[in-house]
This record gives structure tokens, C-alpha cells and sequence, in this order.
């Protein structure tokens, strides 16, 4: 059973770029986040997507967006990169029929590092 | 909103005891987890707590609970050279698909 996979594992962009980062889910997830971890921080909530539309943003600006594919994988797109943006890019997949109000277990993946120079 | 501080470093010698203290401000929060990050690897829940308990124990792990204070610990008995890594606590807000990490506190197990 293959957990939750991202590619690239790593690139490096120069500012002003686009990227764009891929997440399949655990097989039998259909909800997939994603999350920013900075060197020396703890991930932040970038956003979730769910039956292929984005359920719940953090607060991140419009350059960060997403999608979310019929096979329930996604991609994160970045445009206009800052050096600021260099971080390790979580994916993390969850079962919705899991509900708000029980454990949401996620699964995350090894990440996106994304160094913009 | 959600913010939740953790110490940086702890270092611990194999087989004896460590403990990790968390807090968080987000007295909504339903659930709190420990999860941990090996060196290039992504997160990996660990244990995580209900909100109306006081003390969780898995195995080698122990959480206890003061939402008095807001305060999550983590406690690693007979910790072993595998257990190095950087452990993060998280809450999940009341009504939120979303988790709020702690900055993460990294865990060195001397042989």
C-alpha cells in the first residue's frame, strides 16, 4: 500500500518563477492538504482540497493556489516565487468520512524542498 | 487564534526518560498530537489526546493533558537511539480541518 507520494523531492527556481508541486494520496484518501515548513519551523496550513475544491485556506497569499484532480491527487502552484517561499513542502492526505469530530489522522509525505534563489 | 510554543532542544541518554512540554492557546481545540520528523523524512503521528482527557499512555508514551493551562507534555520512557528526531505538537481547532504546529522540539538520544 503506497502512503502519500510528492514529487519533486527537490528543485531549485530563481525569484519571479512558477512551480508547481504533485501529491498522490494514500490509497483510500480523498482529502489532501498542504503545508509549508520553513528551516527550523513547524509547518503551516497552506490549504486543504476535498471532492476537488479548496475547503479551507490558511493565510497565504493568491500566489499560492491548488488543485485537486478526480483521482483525488493535487498539485500546489506557486507563482511570482520570493526567496522567502524556499521551505519543505508538505503534502498530507486524510479520509473525510472521518469527520471534524473524531481523530483526522494525516498522512504525510517526505516533501517538496524548494529553494529559490 | 492558535499559537503553539515549544522548547527547542533536549538532549537524553539511551534508556533513560525525556520529556517534551508543549502549550497552546486555542482552548476550542478538540484533539492534540505528537508527531515526529526524522532527518528527510515528512511527519509521522505518534499519539495524539481528546481534549476531555487528562492522560493518554501508548506504550513507551505518556501525554498528559492540563487544559488549565493549556499545557501538553510528552513523556519518552526508556528512550532509545531511534527515537532522535524533532517532535512537533499540534492542536486541531474546534470545527477546523486544519492543524496548528508547535515551531517542533528536537529530541537527541545519546548512546
Amino acid at each position: 500500500d503506497a502512503g502519500v507520494t510528492q514529487s519533486p523531492t527537490h528543485l531549485i527556481k530563481t525569484r519571479g518563477q512558477q512551480v508547481t508541486l504533485r501529491c498522490s494520496p494514500k490509497s483510500g484518501h480523498d482529502t489532501v492538504s498542504w503545508y509549508q515548513q520553513a528551516l527550523g519551523q513547524g509547518p503551516q496550513f497552506i490549504f486543504q482540497y476535498y471532492e476537488e475544491e479548496e475547503r479551507q485556506r490558511g493565510n497565504f497569499p493568491d500566489r499560492f493556489s491548488g488543485h485537486q484532480f478526480p483521482n483525488y491527487s493535487s498539485e500546489l502552484n506557486v507563482n511570482a516565487l520570493l526567496l522567502g517561499d524556499s521551505a519543505l513542502y508538505l503534502c498530507a492526505s486524510s479520509s473525510a468520512g472521518t469527520g471534524l469530530q473524531t481523530v483526522g489522522e494525516l498522512f504525510f509525505g517526505e516533501g517538496s524542498r524548494l529553494t529559490v534563489l | 487564534g492558535e499559537d503553539v510554543e515549544q522548547s527547542l532542544f533536549l538532549s537524553v541518554r539511551e534508556g533513560d526518560s525525556s520529556v517534551i512540554n508543549c502549550t497552546y492557546t486555542d482552548s476550542s481545540s478538540t484533539y492534540l498530537y505528537w508527531y515526529k520528523q526524522e532527518p528527510g523524512a515528512g511527519l509521522q503521528l505518534l499519539t495524539y489526546i481528546f481534549s476531555n482527557m487528562d492522560m493518554k499512555q501508548d506504550q513507551r508514551l505518556t501525554v498528559l493533558l492540563n487544559k488549565k493551562d493549556k499545557h501538553l507534555s510528552l513523556r519518552i520512557a526508556d528512550t532509545q537511539t531511534g527515537d532522535s528526531a524533532i517532535y512537533f505538537c499540534a492542536e486541531r481547532p474546534y470545527g477546523n480541518n486544519r492543524l496548528a504546529f508547535g515551531k517542533g522540539n528536537q529530541v537527541v538520544v545519546i548512546p
